[in-house]
C-alpha cells in the first residue's frame, strides 16, 4: 500500500500571501489530521477531517482552514501568512481516528519571508 | 488545559545500555495513548497505541506500559543501538477527539 503523500514538500511564501497544502491518505483511510510542528512548540493539532466533515479543531486562528474531498484527499489553506506560520506541516491518516495508529506523511516545510 | 509532559527532554546513552522514558498525561476522559518514533528527515513512525489500564506492549527491543489511573506511560528500550537514535513522542487522545503530543524525548545512542 502506498503511504501518505504530501505536496509540495517545500514552499517559500511572503507575508500576506496564502498557501494551500495537499495530503493524500493511505487508500481506504477516511480520517485525515493536520499538525503544525515548530521548534519551540512541538506537534500541534490543527484539525481532523472524517468523511468530508471537520470533526475536530485545534486552537488555531481562522486563517487556518481545511477541507476533505470524497476520495479522502485533504487540503489545508492558510490565508494572510505571517512569519510565525513558518513550520513543518504534517498530515496523518487513519481508518477512523485517534483510537487507531496514525500514519504520517513526509510533511511540507513552509517558510514565510 | 490539556498537558502532555515527557521526560527527560534528551538522553545520551552508550550502545548496549537499556533506557526508559516517561510520558505523563491527564488521567480524566482518557481514550488512548500513542507512542511514535521520529527520526531526522523522516516521518513519525507509530510504535504503539494503548487503551487499557495496565496495558503492556512490545515490539522487538522496545516495550511500553500504561497506567491510566495515575496518568503515565513508560517506554523502555533494551540494549540500545545507534539506529534507535530518534525523538520519541507520546500523544494522548481523549474524549474531546484531539491527539495532544508531548514535546518528545530525544535519544542519542553512541557506538
Amino acid at each position: 500500500k502506498a503511504g501518505v503523500t504530501q505536496t509540495p514538500r517545500y514552499l517559500i511564501k511572503t507575508r500576506g500571501q496564502q498557501v494551500t497544502l495537499s495530503c493524500s491518505p493511505i487508500s481506504g483511510h477516511r480520517s485525515v489530521s493536520w499538525y503544525q510542528q515548530t521548534p519551540g512548540q512541538g506537534l500541534q493539532f490543527l484539525f481532523e477531517y472524517f468523511s468530508e466533515t471537520q470533526r475536530n479543531k485545534g486552537n488555531f486562528p481562522g486563517r487556518f482552514s481545511g477541507r476533505q474531498f470524497s476520495n479522502s484527499r485533504s487540503e489545508m489553506n492558510v490565508s494572510t501568512l505571517e512569519l510565525g506560520d513558518s513550520a513543518l506541516y504534517l498530515c496523518a491518516s487513519s481508518s477512523s481516528g485517534g483510537l487507531e495508529t496514525q500514519y504520517f506523511g513526509p510533511g511540507t516545510r513552509l517558510l514565510v519571508l | 488545559i490539556l498537558n502532555v509532559e515527557q521526560s527527560p527532554q534528551s538522553l545520551h546513552v552508550q550502545e548496549g545500555d537499556s533506557t526508559n522514558f516517561t510520558c505523563s498525561f491527564p488521567s480524566s476522559n482518557f481514550y488512548a495513548l500513542h507512542w511514535y518514533r521520529w527520526e531526522t528527515a523522516k516521518s513519525p513512525e507509530a510504535l504503539f497505541v494503548m487503551t487499557l489500564n495496565g496495558d503492556e506492549k512490545k515490539k522487538g527491543r522496545i516495550s511500553a506500559t500504561l497506567n491510566t489511573k495515575e496518568g503515565y506511560s513508560y517506554l523502555y528500550i533494551k540494549g540500545s543501538q545507534p539506529e534507535d537514535s530518534a525523538t520519541y513522542l507520546c500523544a494522548y487522545y481523549n474524549q474531546g477527539g484531539k491527539l495532544i503530543f508531548g514535546q518528545g524525548t530525544e535519544l542519542s545512542v553512541k557506538p
